[in-house]
């Protein structure tokens, strides 16, 4: 079965650090791009980075660049997005999405990781 | 950066009726806007990319036009498993890929 899966999310106090994984399954994750996707409770939908399938292009939002950053892992068919210097503001479900050439970035949805930053 | 505007934010219909959810951008997105579905503890989903093109297993009662900047997400004859919030998300001038706020479609 194709699809994303996120994991390593969790309860982390303020100026804190997790890494957050998304997981291809069914189809080999570095041919596509990736982009994270956040939600805080009860809230839409804010794009949060990008990363180019096999190239090095990488993109953020202003709200967590320099904070942020995304690596990969091709042996493990898998991304991961580094959170530090974590806010409360940065609670919310992350979630990975698989990008299709041709009809955008919202192609394909992991089940979501969530995140809660508190003390 | 290129804003979305969803309206309205809330829409009471019921199952049988047609919805028309409105996604307004601040400057041309050209056709390079999409159409998600979420519902309620679930990842979205794509519907629409494109402006008009349905994304793979959706039904044709999904209907997505426009360009520019004015777009509109049509579903023909709401379905109960319609009810749900829709978000609109455009990747013609990127980063950032900006979504609307959402529309929640409840039923009446």
């Amino acid at each position: 079965e194709v699809q994303l899966v996120e994991s390593g999310g969790g309860l982390v106090q303020p100026g804190g650090s997790l890494r957050l994984s998304c997981a291809g399954s069914g189809f080999t994750l570095s041919n596509y791009e990736v982009n994270w996707v956040r939600q805080a409770p009860g809230k839409g939908l804010e794009w949060v980075a990008y990363s180019s399938g096999s190239g090095p292009t990488v993109a953020y939002s202003d709200s967590v660049r320099g904070r942020f950053t995304i690596s990969k892992d091709n042996a493990n068919n898998a991304l991961y997005l580094h959170l530090n210097s974590l806010r409360a503001n940065d609670t919310a479900v992350y979630y990975c999405t698989r990008g299709d050439y041709g009809s955008g970035p919202g192609s394909l949805w992991g089940q979501g990781t969530p995140v809660a930053v508190s003390s | 950066e290129i804003v979305l505007t969803q309206s309205p934010a809330t829409l009471s219909l019921s199952p049988g009726d047609r919805a028309t959810l409105s996604c307004r951008a601040s400057q041309s997105v050209r056709i390079y806007l999409a159409w998600y579905q979420q519902k309620p503890g679930q990842a979205p989903r794509l519907l629409i990319y494109d402006a008009s093109n349905r994304a793979t297993g959706i039904p044709a009662r999904f209907i997505g036009s426009g360009s520019g900047t004015d777009f509109t997400l049509t579903i023909t004859s709401l379905e109960p498993e319609d009810f749900a919030v829709y978000y609109c998300q455009q990747r013609s001038d990127w980063p950032p890929f900006t979504f609307g706020q959402g529309t929640k479609l409840e039923i009446k």
